[in-house]
């Protein structure tokens, strides 16, 4: 089946404990991205990278880490994570090319920083 | 900075009825696309407009885009209570490969 897995999907954690949140597509996608959705914003764009070892950031890319060593996996890294990125962290893949580009959603990480 | 904008934020309709929602955008886009959000789950694709295209239909869905104005429509026809979600309007830039996500409007379809 094709998919988007994200792990964990639920994380609360501390203050400056460093973590790292998973994302794999079965689907031989080149663009993965990153999104976190907070009510009233809607979804914001933290990275998103279009082949392997090619990483950009979005709209909202402080105090994140990606990283891109194979085409499957895209995990995103907090490593001193805060407060206010209590958030839902959505994953996505997709072609990555313009004239098409359906994003294929993960079904999100709920995190919790206290 | 986000460009997409969706109105309006809200709508409730009674089932039967036609839903329409509204996006605007900022700057060139190279497509949009419209997808579907249940209840904090994750997104579902719905439709992808290309911006030399100016209408497009999937179903009860009927999608316009006027690159003039920067905005787009999406009518969901005869709507039914399993529609109740919220939709967003994405853009995929032209000048980078951005994907900018408005911040969505809630639909509740009433029995």
């Amino acid at each position: 089946e094709a998919q988007v897995t994200q792990n964990p999907r639920y994380l609360i954690t501390v203050t400056g404990k460093k973590l790292t949140v998973t994302c794999s597509q079965n689907m031989n996608h080149e663009y993965m991205s990153w999104y976190r959705q907070d009510p009233g914003l809607g979804l914001r764009q933290i990275y998103y990278s279009m082949n392997v070892e090619v990483t950009d950031k979005g709209d909202v890319p402080e105090g994140y880490k990606v990283s891109r060593k194979e085409k499957r996996n895209f995990p995103l890294i907090l490593e001193s994570p805060s407060p206010n990125q209590t958030s839902l962290y959505f994953c996505a893949s997709s072609l990555g090319r313009k004239e098409y580009n359906e994003q294929f959603f993960g079904p999100g990480t709920r995190l919790t920083v206290l | 900075s986000q460009q997409g904008e969706e109105d309006p934020q809200a709508l409730s309709i009674q089932e039967g009825e036609n839903a329409t929602m509204n996006c605007s955008y900022k700057t060139s886009i190279n497509n949009l696309q419209w997808y579907r959000q249940n209840s904090g789950r994750g997104l579902v694709h719905l439709i992808l407009i290309r911006s030399n295209e100016r209408e497009k239909h999937s179903g009860r869905l009927r999608v316009t885009l006027d690159t003039s104005k920067k905005s787009s429509s999406l009518l969901i026809t005869a709507s039914r209570a399993a529609d109740t979600a919220s939709y967003f309007c994405a853009t995929d830039g032209y000048w980078d490969d951005k994907i900018i996500f408005g911040k969505g409007t809630r639909l509740h379809i009433l029995p």
